[in-house]
């Protein structure tokens, strides 16, 4: 079945930056976009922004623009959201999710990475 | 940026009950809405898309309508693992934006 796997909950000082990985299995890697949600504690949910698996074409929020990177490694199916100059209110459970048929729904979802950025 | 806003915020009913969410968007978004499931500690679950579509493997009692401005995710008989937060989210232009959510619960 598809599946997303996320990389464990991270901590991070102000200032510092963090990766995200994705770990995709269960379909192919490069026909699907991939996009980034973000929610912070208590709080809705925010989209960060897309990569392209196939070509590493890219589309970021304007909120994040500037600040974080996406991309992606083929071999092993897998992608990976850098997010840099953290603040504390970069606090919060980061997710991905597969497009679900090019149609910018996001099915499924990754079970989520919590980032605390504290000093 | 379209805006999403959900009401009512939170719902309190009991199983077997119909509950009645609604998402309003600051302007025309044709069909280009999807609703999502979120209970605590998990990943959102996409139950809607294009506003009346079921997503695969969702029950039958979940039904989502509406079109322009104006959506509706009804649930026609609450079973106890449908108490969860729902959110709607707009597909229609950049960015991807989300409503703030509506909690159901007991």
């Amino acid at each position: 079945q598809v599946q997303l796997v996320q990389s464990g909950a991270e901590v991070k000082k102000p200032g510092a930056s963090v990766k995200v990985s994705c770990k995709a299995s269960g379909y192919t890697f490069t026909g699907y976009y991939l996009y980034w949600v973000r929610q912070a504690p208590g709080q809705g949910l925010e989209w960060m922004g897309w990569i392209n698996p196939n070509s590493g074409g890219t589309n970021y929020a304007q909120n994040f623009q500037g600040r974080v990177t996406m991309t992606r490694d083929t071999s092993i199916s897998t992608a990976y959201m850098e997010l840099s100059r953290l603040r504390s209110d970069d606090t919060a459970v980061y997710f991905c999710a597969r497009d679900r048929a090019g149609d910018n729904w996001f099915d499924p979802w990754g079970q989520g990475t919590l980032v605390t950025v504290s000093s | 940026e379209i805006v999403l806003t959900q009401s009512p915020a939170s719902l309190s009913l009991s199983p077997g009950e119909r509950a009645t969410l609604s998402c309003r968007a600051s302007q025309s978004i044709s069909s280009f809405l999807a609703w999502y499931q979120q209970k605590p500690g998990q990943a959102p679950r996409l139950l809607i898309y294009d506003a009346s579509n079921r997503a695969t493997g969702i029950p039958a009692r979940f039904s989502g309508s509406g079109s322009g401005t104006d959506f509706t995710l009804t649930i026609s008989s609450l079973e106890p693992e449908d108490f969860a937060l729902y959110y709607c989210q707009q597909r229609s232009d950049w960015p991807l934006t989300f409503g703030g959510g509506t909690k159901v619960e007991i």
